[in-house]
């Protein structure tokens, strides 16, 4: 089974509705992270939470928002979807360091395919 | 944070070495420079990661120069299955969340 699981791994949605994604892990780690992929682009994060109760937001949190259920539970949601949010999203997890994020290993999920008409 | 640039391309076959070089000319003093690779379908995975001259380990090697504004990614004896994405990553060890992914190189082994 993957360690760092996302669902769904494909959506189509339309613009105005909120949709939320969901990323499981079992690598026990604190960290966990979600960012989006676009075309030609490398990743940008979106959100990110060192544990249960700390959550902060990345370089293009605006109209996105999080969860962090558990410590194996992250969700992304979008309250009102738009179609310039296309793209596919990964979750992310790490464990904790006493560095920055972008300075520890990251383990990827498949990542989630999202399309707003 | 240093904006990072790559060569969005590059062809190499099977057996020889393949170096990547990213470039991020105003790196500051915390952060550290981490690669990945990717897949098609697939989510990044961690190559290695260096702050200063050289590391190396199973997979790969990362040579960073004394003045930081540049790393090269090093492949050796590269086979059909190296063919992916390679990302660059600068990011600040200072926790303030800034991170900063360049655009991938895209490496195309041929037989």
């Amino acid at each position: 089974d993957a360690d760092v699981t996302q669902t769904p791994r494909n959506r189509i949605t339309k613009t105005g509705k909120r949709i939320m994604l969901e990323c499981s892990q079992t690598k026990g780690h604190d960290r966990m992270y979600w960012y989006r992929q676009d075309p030609g682009l490398g990743l940008r994060l979106i959100y990110y939470s060192f544990d249960v109760k700390d959550i902060n937001k990345g370089e293009i949190s605006d109209g996105y928002s999080v969860s962090r259920q558990a410590q194996a539970k992250f969700s992304l949601s979008l309250e009102s979807a738009i179609p310039n949010q296309t793209a596919l999203y990964f979750c992310a997890t790490s464990d904790l360091i006493d560095r920055g994020p972008g300075t520890d290993t990251q383990y990827f999920g498949p990542g989630t395919r999202l399309t707003v008409l | 944070l240093a904006k990072t640039t790559q060569p969005i391309s590059m062809d190499s076959y099977e057996g020889q070495e393949v170096n990547i070089t990213c470039s991020h000319n105003n790196i500051a003093t915390n952060d550290y420079i981490t690669w990945y690779q990717q897949f098609p379908s697939q989510g990044p995975r961690f190559i290695i990661q260096g702050y200063k001259t050289k590391v190396t380990n199973e997979v790969a090697s990362l040579f960073i120069p004394a003045d930081r504004k540049s790393s090269t990614l090093s492949l050796p004896r590269v086979s059909l299955s190296d063919t992916a994405v390679y990302y660059c990553l600068v990011g600040d060890a200072g926790n303030t969340g800034k991170l900063i992914f360049g655009q991938g190189t895209t490496l195309q082994v041929k037989p």
